[in-house]
């Protein structure tokens, strides 16, 4: 079946960095766009950046654009997220979801990040 | 950017209501709209895509319907799992972006 597994998450001091992890199974994820949502604590979805089956094409929120990094490898099917400079409103969780057609059909559970001193 | 909006924000059903939600796009996006489902401390489901088709393995009793700006969710006859939060989202164009989810609960 379908496993999308984010880990990495964790707390983190204002400005640092944290690196999240997406390892896919059970589906042919080098088809798949791939995202990242977050969701603050209380809050609702907040979708944050893309990026395309093979790498080539990525789009980010305004509120990461030059913060946040996507990438992909698809020989080991994992998905990552570079987050740098995090703030206080960074904290959320995380989750990796992929998809075809630019829609996004499967979700990860979610990994934690708070950025807090 | 293209902002999602939901009515209501919140409501209260009984076992075995009819449900409708409504989502609305501050401009045309087609039929590219998707429901998400999302239950307290639980991962969103994807639920409909392209406006009305239901995803695999998600009961009929579920269903989409609009195009352009005007969007609904419909629940036929509400289960004791389907309380929970929906949301709408467009991917017609990029920043992706959903609405601010309504929460379905027991009366």
């Amino acid at each position: 079946q379908v496993q999308l597994v984010e880990s990495g998450g964790g707390v983190v001091q204002p400005g640092r960095s944290l690196r999240l992890s997406c390892a896919a199974s059970g589906f042919s994820f080098s088809s798949y766009a791939m995202h990242w949502v977050r969701q603050a604590p209380g809050k609702g979805l907040e979708w944050v950046t893309v990026i395309s089956y093979d790498g080539s094409t990525k789009y980010y929120a305004d509120s990461v654009k030059g913060r946040f990094t996507i990438s992909r490898d698809n020989s080991k099917n994992t998905l990552y997220l570079q987050m740098d400079s995090l703030r206080p409103e960074d904290t959320a969780v995380y989750y990796c979801a992929g998809g075809v057609s630019g829609r996004v059909d499967y979700w990860g559970q979610g990994t934690l990040v708070t950025v807090s001193s | 950017d293209i902002q999602m909006t939901q009515s209501p924000s919140s409501l209260s059903a009984s076992v075995g209501d009819r449900v409708t939600i409504t989502c609305r796009a501050s401009q045309g996006i087609s039929n590219y709209l998707a429901w998400f489902q999302q239950k307290p401390g639980k991962a969103p489901k994807s639920l409909i895509y392209a406006a009305s088709t239901l995803q695999s393995g998600v009961p009929s009793k579920f269903s989409g319907s609009g195009s352009g700006t005007d969007f609904t969710l419909t629940i036929s006859s509400l289960q004791p799992e389907d309380f929970a939060t929906y949301y709408c989202q467009q991917y017609y164009n990029y920043p992706r972006t959903f609405g601010p989810g309504t929460k379905v609960d027991i009366k």
